[in-house]
């Protein structure tokens, strides 16, 4: 099993839609979370950092169930410039150490 | 402010040789990572510095690859001897600190082993 999974899609939906994807990740002591955005042959940038509580930024929603060991990432009324990858990482180290592992990523493409 | 930089942007060399990059990080930022990113994957942390002191280097294939930050500033990573699966852009971000702190990346260096 791998430590932070992703679905790699491609999620193809229309303009305006909702889309939500989901990341599972296999150590429960992991510390800290986060959603990247990666265009197509560009660096990965941040998304936003995912709060126990969850947090909202504009048109997107990041959710962590710890219980379950996900994180997930909701965007509302989707426009054409949200297409690109969304990488999940996810820091599986303790108070002492890091230990960064990003997910494979989740396509999106998004249609006029 | 000026963003995390690297060189070269691209390059290309026969298995078996040898290549560096080379990583200037943001002012100020104590932590500097080295990514390889594979077409189609995500990136995969190769080693992690805090100031000049290694982190994390447990996927670092050491017998090819090392990594130094002397000074606890500018990094180099280099490659000796290149094999076909080293062909990957690879990443060098920087945050402010270890652990849950956002990551500034570069723009990358594409490697192709021919």
């Amino acid at each position: 099993r791998k430590e932070v999974e992703q679905d790699p899609g491609p999620f193809n939906v229309p303009e305006g839609a909702t889309v939500a994807f989901n990341c599972t990740y296999s150590n429960s002591a992991s510390q800290s979370f986060f959603w990247y955005r990666q265009d197509c042959r560009k660096e990965p940038k941040l998304l936003m950092s995912v709060y126990s509580s969850g947090n909202e930024d504009g048109r997107f929603t990041a959710q962590l169930n710890r219980a379950s060991q996900y994180i997930s990432l909701l965007i509302r009324d989707s426009k054409l410039s949200d297409s690109a990858t969304y990488l999940c990482v996810v820091n599986m180290g303790d108070s002492s150490a890091s230990k960064i592992i990003f997910g494979s990523g989740t396509r999106l493409s998004i249609r006029p | 402010e000026a963003g995390v930089a690297q060189s070269p942007r691209y390059k290309i060399i026969e298995k078996r040789q040898s290549v560096a990059f080379w990583c200037n990080p943001i002012s100020g930022h104590a932590t500097l990572y080295w990514y390889q990113q594979i077409l189609g994957q995500g990136p995969k942390l190769l080693i992690q510095f805090q100031n000049n002191g290694v982190v994390d280097d447990s996927q670092l294939p050491k017998d090819r690859f090392s990594a130094e930050r002397l000074k606890g500033v500018d990094s180099t990573l280099k490659i000796q001897p290149a094999k076909l699966e080293d062909s990957a852009v690879y990443l060098c971000a920087s945050s402010f600190m270890t652990g849950g702190h956002e990551q500034y990346f570069g723009p990358g260096t594409r490697l192709t082993v021919t």
